[in-house]
């Protein structure tokens, strides 16, 4: 597609549920990032993807998070439990290669209540 | 050492005016630092970005002033319009890395 894709937009969920946010990044880019924006913060690195591999998870929280890239495409970021600290703005972006630039998605605005 | 030290959180400028959002680091490895601009419900999108063998680069209305020996960088914004009213983001991180560390914004608010 023409830009990062990101679904669903808006995500409300209760408090101990499970929740799955998918990412579909640009065609072609091999490099795949989740970012966590909290209100009023700038983006907080979570985990990044070259091709199917996690190549570094250090940003994610906790057990909880976990993300997935099958098939070195689409990801999906799934959090199990979730608590009402886990409320923020998940971002995906791609690049062509890791050392180039980013292109976001316009993320999932999760809700735990 | 991680950090990136935004400021101001908010700004308001009258139409034509300048915009300067400034931002300071201590990871002397930094070498690449973007700026990103956020409209509401919108990813960040790069706007500009410099590496540190230059003090200062142009893109229209937009420039980054850096000062590798303060670890300082700034973004400018000439003629201000109220289409430019979104959060600024500055960011760094260093070459061939992935991982970029960013500031915590400023909301700029540009008055008709």
């Amino acid at each position: 597609g023409a830009g990062v894709s990101q679904t669903p937009s808006n995500k409300v969920t209760e408090k101990g549920k499970y929740v799955e946010l998918r990412c579909d990044p640009i065609s072609g880019h091999t490099a795949l990032y989740w970012y966590r924006q909290s209100l009023g913060q700038g983006p907080e690195f979570l985990i990044y993807f070259q091709g199917t591999g996690a190549a570094d998870d250090s940003g994610l929280p906790n057990d909880r998070f976990f993300a997935v890239r099958p098939e070195g495409s689409v990801s999906t970021l799934k959090i199990q439990r979730t608590e009402r600290g886990d409320s923020a703005v998940y971002l995906c972006a791609s690049s062509v290669t890791a050392s180039s630039g980013y292109t976001f998605g316009s993320g999932t605005r999760l809700t735990v209540v | 050492q991680q950090q990136v030290k935004q400021s101001p959180q908010s700004l308001i400028v009258q139409k034509g005016g300048i915009s300067i959002i400034n931002c300071a680091y201590e990871n002397t490895a930094f070498d690449y630092f973007p700026w990103y601009q956020q409209f509401p419900g919108k990813g960040p999108a790069l706007l500009i970005a410099i590496r540190p063998d230059v003090s200062e680069k142009k893109e229209g209305r937009f420039t980054i002033s850096f000062n590798k020996s303060a670890k300082q960088f700034s973004l400018h914004i000439m003629d201000s319009q109220p289409g430019d009213s979104a959060t600024y983001f500055c960011a760094a991180t260093t070459s061939g890395t992935y991982k970029y560390i960013f500031g915590t914004g400023t909301r700029l608010k540009v008055l008709a």
